[in-house]
């Protein structure tokens, strides 16, 4: 089935410094990517919706300038913590959609990457 | 190891009630989800129960947690053509979320 691979796993990092997380569909193309946020004991949280070759489109409340999206080419899309703070400490994932629909439609997730600012 | 399995298609007549199950295989799972994705669109949170509760309801949504038997429901009351799109359930395992497939619910009239 359709892999999705995100990034680091894990990192820790100081405070002020930037963080890159990447998400790559592996054996299929992904026009969107969607990026997600959850702070320990809580939900999934919609970040963006990461468009391959234009600017990504940011929920309600999140910073753009603070979370950048890249989506550059079909199978890749990264997400820049910018400035990092230990508030922003928490778990991401990304999801793909695979550009040629097979009739589902479903996401394809990866992993996760858990970040901790120290 | 960790799973969580739903079944991959679901259709209803408008007005009838849905049921989407869902089974996981953590036990220590502290919360599960029910998300819901639209055509084109991202995930968004449905509901969530917690794994002391039996039942949550939600206005026309509730959900059903057997922990025994490690299988989750939600119902949706009165379908609607809106209600058309894939449901994921999650469990909340160790540092990450465990996502289901996915049940394509269709409404048709």
């Amino acid at each position: 089935g359709a892999v999705v691979s995100q990034h680091p796993s894990w990192v820790i990092c100081k405070s002020g410094t930037s963080v890159k997380i990447e998400c790559r569909s592996l054996d299929f193309q992904a026009t969107t990517m969607f990026w997600y946020r959850q702070f320990p004991k809580q939900s999934l949280m919609l970040m963006a919706t990461s468009n391959e070759g234009s600017k990504a489109t940011y929920e309600q409340g999140v910073e753009k300038d603070k979370f950048l999206i890249n989506h550059a080419s079909l199978t890749l899309s990264t997400l820049t913590v910018t400035s990092a703070h230990p508030e922003d400490s928490s778990f991401y994932i990304c999801s793909a959609m695979p550009t040629v629909r097979t009739g589902t439609e479903k996401l394809f997730f990866g992993s996760g990457t858990q970040l901790s600012v120290l | 190891g960790e799973d969580v399995e739903q079944s991959l298609f679901l259709s209803v007549r408008e007005g009838d009630s849905s049921v989407i199950n869902c089974t996981y295989t953590d036990s220590s799972s502290t919360y599960l989800y029910w998300y819901k994705q639209e055509p084109g669109a991202g995930l968004q949170l449905l509901t969530y129960i917690f794994s002391n509760m039996d039942m949550k309801q939600d206005q026309r949504l509730t959900v059903l947690l057997n922990k025994k038997d490690k299988h989750l429901s939600l119902r949706i009351a009165d379908t609607q053509t809106g209600d058309s799109a894939i449901y994921f359930c999650a469990e909340s395992g160790y540092n990450k979320l465990i996502f289901g497939a996915g049940t394509r619910l269709a409404v048709h009239p």
